[in-house]
């Protein structure tokens, strides 16, 4: 299966701070990439499709302003979690699809806002 | 839209004892099937998928499930579960046209040595 990395695994920011959240598909080249948050003890809450080369797709609910995607490269997506509040802490995921009928998963991103 | 409901919200079992996890799944078209396990501090890893043929599959580490069109079931089961099974299980579905996935809310499953 394909194999997803994110950088950073666990960052702790101050309120009002912006984080930058990496995710790259090492092995084969990601024209989408899907961005989840997962709140302790809970399922998968898709945030936004990624796009490769145009603007990302956003679930309802979900602020676009607040959450900016970037896909500049194929293998390369990043989730900027930007002026960053308390409520944001929470563990993203991104995963990535060779052929939309199976979705490979990076390890996650645990992020703190204190 | 798309739905998945897991009814088991946290099961607690002995060693060697059965398990089944229920999943059910709301829609009209062709679906794939998965069954996702996160276990503790670990990322999501494929148990299991169904996409078509055999409704009955296999998957890793002794997990099967079955596919039941009928009642829009996808149940997960391991005829004896070890303490190392203590993890997370997500139920998921995807249309087979369509690029998004659908999660259950997840059970999690507690294996007492």
């Amino acid at each position: 299966g394909a194999v997803v990395s994110q950088h950073p695994s666990w960052v702790i920011c101050k309120s009002g701070t912006s984080v930058k959240i990496e995710c790259r598909s090492l092995d084969f080249q990601a024209t989408t990439m899907f961005w989840y948050r997962q709140f302790p003890k809970q399922s998968l809450m898709l945030m936004a499709t990624s796009n490769e080369g145009s603007k990302a797709t956003y679930e309802q609910g979900v602020e676009k302003d607040k959450f900016l995607i970037n896909h500049a490269s194929l293998t390369l997506s990043t989730l900027t979690v930007t002026s960053a509040h308390p409520e944001d802490s929470s563990f993203y995921i991104c995963s990535t699809t060779p052929d939309y009928n199976e979705q490979f998963f990076g390890p996650g991103t645990r992020l703190t806002v204190l | 839209a798309q739905s998945v409901s897991q009814h088991n919200h946290h099961v607690i079992l002995s060693e060697a004892a059965s398990l089944e996890l229920g999943c059910n799944y709301s829609y009209g078209g062709t679906v794939n099937l998965f069954w996702y396990v996160q276990y503790p501090g670990q990322h999501l890893q494929l148990l299991l998928k169904y996409f078509s043929g055999d409704p009955l599959v296999k998957g890793i580490k002794g997990f099967e499930a079955e596919f039941i069109k009928s009642k829009f079931s996808f149940n997960l089961r391991k005829p004896s579960v070890q303490w190392s099974d203590t993890a997370e299980y997500f139920c998921a579905v995807s249309s087979n046209t369509g690029n998004q996935f659908y999660f259950g809310t997840g059970t999690s499953l507690t294996v007492i040595p």
